[in-house]
């Protein structure tokens, strides 16, 4: 079946290490998206990348990396400069990340939770 | 910029009872736009979609949202909720170059058997 598969489904990290997590898809699709997921705040873009070798900060990029070295992964790295890391993190991926007419919304893989211990 | 807003925080129902959620957004231009339902412990799934045609959506589960171009709103109506309809909703729309989604803060949806 295609979908999206991020791991691990908890993280636990100390403070000041830097941690990655996994985000890989099997849907060709083009665009990949992570977004971090607080408790009456919605879902924010932390990146985006709509191109193999290619990606852009969305609204809350500080203190994260990521690479999109092939189609199919988009893994999103939480340094230690990342004030308050600890959150629940999707990722998402999209047929088209260009233009106004995306018709197809996205798809979402289960999410991680991270804490800093 | 962009921007999504969902004003009900939390809304408990009981069940049989009617459902409306608001979500109004700010962007001038051509939008596609959606709502997403999380159940509790699960991802994010499309409920329905907005792109073009006629305004009014149906999506799964009996749900549906009408798109008012001139009150910049999509609200999420079902007639008659059910306990499974627990949940947290977003309404999230996407406009402008770079096409990325916009999502509102979310509505928890309570239903009381």
């Amino acid at each position: 079946d295609g979908g999206i598969t991020q791991s691990p489904k908890y993280l636990f990290r100390k403070e000041g290490q830097n941690v990655t997590l996994s985000c890989e898809q099997n849907l060709n699709h083009d665009a990949m998206y992570w977004y971090r997921q607080d408790p009456g705040q919605g879902l924010r873009l932390i990146y985006y990348s709509q191109i193999v070798n290619d990606f852009q900060k969305g609204d809350i990029a500080e203190g994260y990396s990521v690479s999109r070295e092939k189609k199919e992964s988009f893994p999103l790295t939480v340094t230690s400069a990342q004030k308050n890391p600890t959150a629940f993190y999707l990722c998402a991926s999209s047929m088209s990340g260009k233009g106004i007419h995306n018709p197809y919304g996205y798809t979402f893989g289960s999410g991680t939770r991270l804490t800093v211990v | 910029a962009q921007s999504v807003s969902q004003h009900n925080h939390h809304v408990i129902l009981s069940e049989a009872a009617s459902l409306e959620l608001g979500c109004n957004y700010s962007y001038g231009g051509t939008v596609n736009l959606f709502w997403y339902v999380q159940y509790p412990g699960q991802h994010l799934q499309l409920l329905l979609k907005y792109f073009s045609g006629d305004p009014l959506v149906k999506g799964i589960k009996g749900f549906e949202a009408e798109f008012i171009k001139s009150k910049f709103s999509f609200n999420l109506r079902k007639p008659s909720v059910q306990w499974s309809d627990t949940a947290e909703y977003f309404c999230a729309v996407n406009g402008g170059s770079q096409g990325n989604l916009i999502f509102g803060k979310g509505t928890k949806l309570s239903v009381k058997p």
